[in-house]
């Protein structure tokens, strides 16, 4: 079985200082990871996703999330947050060689304060 | 490119009553699925559909009805609504990249039944 955790419901963070959004997973073999971003009444939108290789990967809006297999963590990043980042943010696991469909966890809502 | 896109984007339903949510995607992907998003529970699967013809069950179909003719469609109905199946509706579609099956969200369907 694959789950996925999101242990914080929001974060606050002030313009221009560093954000993380964390995400703990769980998959009996290899996992692939996933974030999405949702604005507010939108679809959810790709981000980034880790396969293999390298573990810190890089994605779209200068996000980035690094991959962590011994505390089976895929934590979200960026160095310099903006108000615009102000988003609604879902990890999402499926295992390799599993079902196609992915577990989203609950989502962690990020505030960006001016 | 359109990608997924779903019909109606708002909809106001009495008990008792059924609809069809329409989804459609233009990216030839085989892979379709229905979510609900409700507060604190994050995306719950519905159905979803490895190709045309065959569909599955997934974490809460219980009231809802799906079918797959096409490659391009993938309608969800609601049988007999019930004001729990108040919620916001996404459908996804994804196809397989090196085993990825990284998904594409439509914009959703607001339902509110009364």
């Amino acid at each position: 079985a694959q789950s996925v955790a999101q242990p914080e419901d929001q974060v606050n963070v002030a313009e221009g200082n560093p954000l993380t959004v964390k995400c703990t997973y769980s998959v009996s073999g290899n996992p692939y990871l996933f974030w999405y971003v949702q604005y507010p009444n939108r679809g959810l939108q790709f981000l980034l996703k880790y396969i293999t290789g390298d573990n810190l990967v890089k994605g779209s809006y200068g996000f980035e999330a690094e991959f962590n297999k011994s505390q089976t963590s895929f934590h979200l990043k960026k160095p310099s947050a903006l108000v615009s980042d102000s988003a609604l943010y879902f990890c999402a696991v499926r295992e390799s060689g599993g079902s196609y469909i992915p577990t989203f966890g609950r989502g962690t809502s990020l505030i960006v304060h001016p | 490119n359109a990608g997924v896109t779903q019909t109606p984007k708002f909809q106001v339903l009495k008990t008792g009553q059924s609809m069809t949510l329409q989804c459609a995607q233009d990216m030839n992907h085989e892979y379709m699925s229905w979510y609900r998003q409700d507060p604190g529970m994050g995306l719950r699967l519905i159905h979803y559909s490895v190709g045309a013809g065959i569909t599955d069950q997934g974490e809460v179909p219980n009231g809802y009805n799906v079918s797959r003719s096409t490659t391009e469609d993938f309608p969800l109905r609601l049988l007999s609504a019930a004001p729990s199946q108040t919620s916001v509706y996404f459908c996804a579609s994804s196809y397989s990249t090196g085993g990825l099956y990284e998904q594409y969200f439509g914009p959703g369907t607001r339902l509110t039944v009364t």
